[in-house]
């Protein structure tokens, strides 16, 4: 079945230290997302790429960064420039006119 | 800018009664919405869509209406049961652009009452 897979399910991460959350789609979409959702709101767009070895700021992209090296993967890393990274991360996919989203089923991310 | 909202950010329904979400939108040139349902810890996953050349479209125990004129969405649940509850997001997107990024509004809590 096609989908995407997000790993890990949670994550757990010290004080100055940088993270790398997986994204994995399988649905030969050109289109991949990262939001970030903390409690209570919305999403919130962190990075997009509409295809291989191309990617866009989205509103919140200050302390992440990311790579498209192939169709099928959007890492995200969290650095330790991002001062409040404690939240759910949601990957996406989607046609390049951002029909048929699909999302990750999440990374949650806490700072120990 | 453009912005999605919705005008709940809660909703309390009993068991078996219908359920209304609602969204505004701002931007006339959004041409395709879609409904997602997002259940504690899990991904939003996608309900219904809706063309702005439709006013109306009904899915298996859901309808979407639109209504362009006042630039509303709304998502119609019947018969509401315990698995209804969720958090539901409407989003906004723009068909006729090559790309334009979804826009998705703050989202309604649904809670189902026995």
């Amino acid at each position: 079945d096609g989908g995407i897979t997000q790993s890990p399910k949670y994550l757990f991460r010290k004080e100055g230290q940088n993270v790398t959350l997986s994204c994995e789609q399988n649905l030969n979409h050109d289109a991949m997302y990262w939001y970030r959702q903390d409690p209570g709101q919305g999403l919130r767009l962190i990075y997009y790429s509409q295809i291989v070895n191309d990617f866009q700021k989205g509103d919140i992209a200050e302390g992440y960064s990311v790579s498209r090296e192939k169709k099928e993967s959007f890492p995200l890393t969290v650095t330790s420039a991002q001062k409040n990274p404690t939240a759910f991360y949601l990957c996406a996919s989607s046609d390049p006119r951002g029909l048929g989203y699909t999302f990750g089923s999440g990374t949650r991310l806490t700072v120990v | 800018g453009e912005s999605v909202g919705l005008h709940l950010p809660t909703l309390s329904v009993q068991e078996g009664d219908n359920s209304i979400i609602n969204c505004a939108y701002s931007n006339s040139a959004s041409d395709y919405f879609i409904w997602y349902k997002q259940e504690s810890g899990k991904g939003p996953q996608f309900i219904i869509d809706i063309r702005s050349n439709m006013d109306k479209r009904q899915g298996q125990r859901v309808t979407v209406l639109l209504n362009k004129t006042v630039k509303h969405l709304s998502l119609q649940i019947a018969a509401t049961q315990p698995g209804d509850s969720a958090v539901y997001f409407c989003a906004e997107n723009r068909m006729k652009t090559s790309y334009d990024k979804v826009i998705f509004g703050p989202g309604t809590s649904l809670s189902v009452i026995p």
